[in-house]
């Protein structure tokens, strides 16, 4: 199975702040990486998928780049709706595997 | 629109086995896949299988020798068969629909307890 190495697990930061969350796979995944957000209580939101593509309605300040085993997401200037957990998912090889998350907080 | 909505008890006793239901609506699931994804609490996200468009299924390592899902394309249903529950699965359990999870719906919290 392929395992995700996300980091870091916790990320405090400010309302401005450019962020970036890193995902490690043990193994090619080809850009099969989605990013997922989630709020206390919510349903997981898809923010990007393959990478680097913006899931509709998405705000552009958020993007994504990677390839090979190691992806990153990047928050250009954080927002206070920004604010929660985030997930990275591999859909390259079965069984799909998710990182165990990046939970961001207010500084 | 697309709406996938959970349901099944709330409450397990351990050792037995967990059956939940995935309704949806606007879209048909011979055309799309559907996945399982459960959370323990406080706990991140761990995707449990899927059912492909075509019926067939993949599961996750770990759960493979307890979990079955199914389906019911008249009925629009997606169905979670697991067994030998324990404590460790007391987790909010999402059905989500997409190549990999795109739609998700509200989640169902199950409990196993005696």
């Amino acid at each position: 199975d392929i395992q995700m190495t996300q980091s870091p697990s916790l990320l405090s930061a400010s309302v401005g702040d450019r962020v970036t969350i890193n995902c490690k796979a043990s193994q090619n995944i080809n850009k099969y990486l989605n990013w997922y957000q989630q709020k206390l209580g919510e349903a997981p939101k898809l923010l990007i998928y393959n990478t680097n593509n913006l899931q509709t309605g998405i705000p552009s300040r958020f993007s994504g780049s990677g390839s090979g085993t190691d992806y990153t997401l990047t928050i250009s200037s954080l927002q206070p709706e920004d604010f929660g957990t985030y997930f990275c998912f591999q859909h390259n090889s079965w069984p799909y595997t998710f990182g165990a998350g990046t939970k961001l907080e207010l500084k | 629109q697309v709406q996938l909505k959970e349901s099944g008890p709330g409450l397990v006793q351990p050792s037995e086995t967990l059956s939940l239901t995935c309704t949806v609506s606007g879209f048909s699931l011979t055309s799309n896949s559907v996945h399982w994804v459960r959370q323990p609490p406080g706990k991140g996200l761990e995707w449990m299988g899927i059912i492909r468009s075509g019926g067939s299924t993949d599961y996750n390592s770990a759960l493979k020798s307890r979990l079955s899902i199914s389906r019911d394309t008249s009925k629009s249903q997606v169905f979670l068969k697991m067994n030998s529950l324990q404590t460790e699965d007391t987790a909010i359990y999402y059905c989500t629909r997409g190549v990999a999870p795109y739609y998700w719906g509200q989640g169902v919290m199950v409990t196993v307890s005696s």
